[in-house]
């Protein structure tokens, strides 16, 4: 079945620091791609999306590449912020058009030190 | 804009009580809709999901039920709760495959 594999966490990083945090997954088909955040005691926010290979989903300083190639959606920021301390989600689609339910990661707990 | 409610936010309940969790969607119509539980530290297990009125979905073999009385209405519910339902629930609607989620209920039960 489908799957996805983030890298542990906890990331520790000083503001301002550039971020990656890694994710591949394992599917059939061309599913899309997803990171949430989830901010303490909240429920999960879509951050960005791509919903095929080559595309780039970026917001609020955040990007991540659909690799096809490497099967790969690594979360990327150039100059992270103590408010972007959060555990970070990456997902993928589910095939079955009528289902539609997202696989998820393990999250990856990011917290930024000023 | 579409807006997702859940309530109660939080609940401690006892072993062997009964348990109903809500959540409604505004702003769309004919919704998927989903239930999440998230264990401390951990991602999120599909527990239930609809893809209409009375159309319910399980995951996995568990304690719990679901419902959807209402196109725009989950319902999450026990019996008798177990020690091992606390988590945190989250409710999430999809109308073209990305999913939006609710604000959550943590449960402890004791």
């Amino acid at each position: 079945g489908d799957s996805v594999t983030q890298m542990e966490g906890p990331v520790t990083l000083s503001e301002e620091a550039f971020l990656t945090i890694n994710c591949t997954y394992t599917a059939t088909g061309y599913p899309s791609l997803f990171w949430y955040v989830q901010y303490p005691g909240e429920g999960l926010q879509l951050l960005l999306k791509a919903t095929k290979a080559d595309d780039k989903g970026s917001n609020k300083g955040f990007e991540a590449t659909y690799r096809k190639e490497t099967t790969s959606f690594h979360l990327e920021k150039g100059s992270v912020q103590v408010s972007d301390s959060a555990v970070y989600f990456c997902a993928l689609s589910d095939q079955d058009t009528g289902r539609r339910a997202l696989t998820f990661g393990s999250g990856t707990r990011l917290q930024v030190q000023p | 804009s579409q807006t997702i409610h859940q309530w109660p936010a939080t609940l401690v309940q006892p072993v062997g009580s009964p348990l109903s969790l809500e959540c409604t969607v505004e702003g769309t119509s004919n919704p998927n809709l989903y239930w999440y539980r998230q264990a401390a530290g951990r991602g999120l297990q599909l527990l239930f999901y609809s893809v209409g009125i009375g159309q319910i979905s399980s995951e996995v073999p568990q304690n719990l039920s679901a419902s959807r009385p209402q196109d725009r209405q989950f319902i999450l519910s026990s019996k008798k709760l177990l020690l091992s339902d606390s988590g945190f629930y989250l409710c999430a609607w999809s109308v073209v495959g990305t999913q939006y989620f609710g604000p959550g209920t943590r449960l402890t039960v004791l």
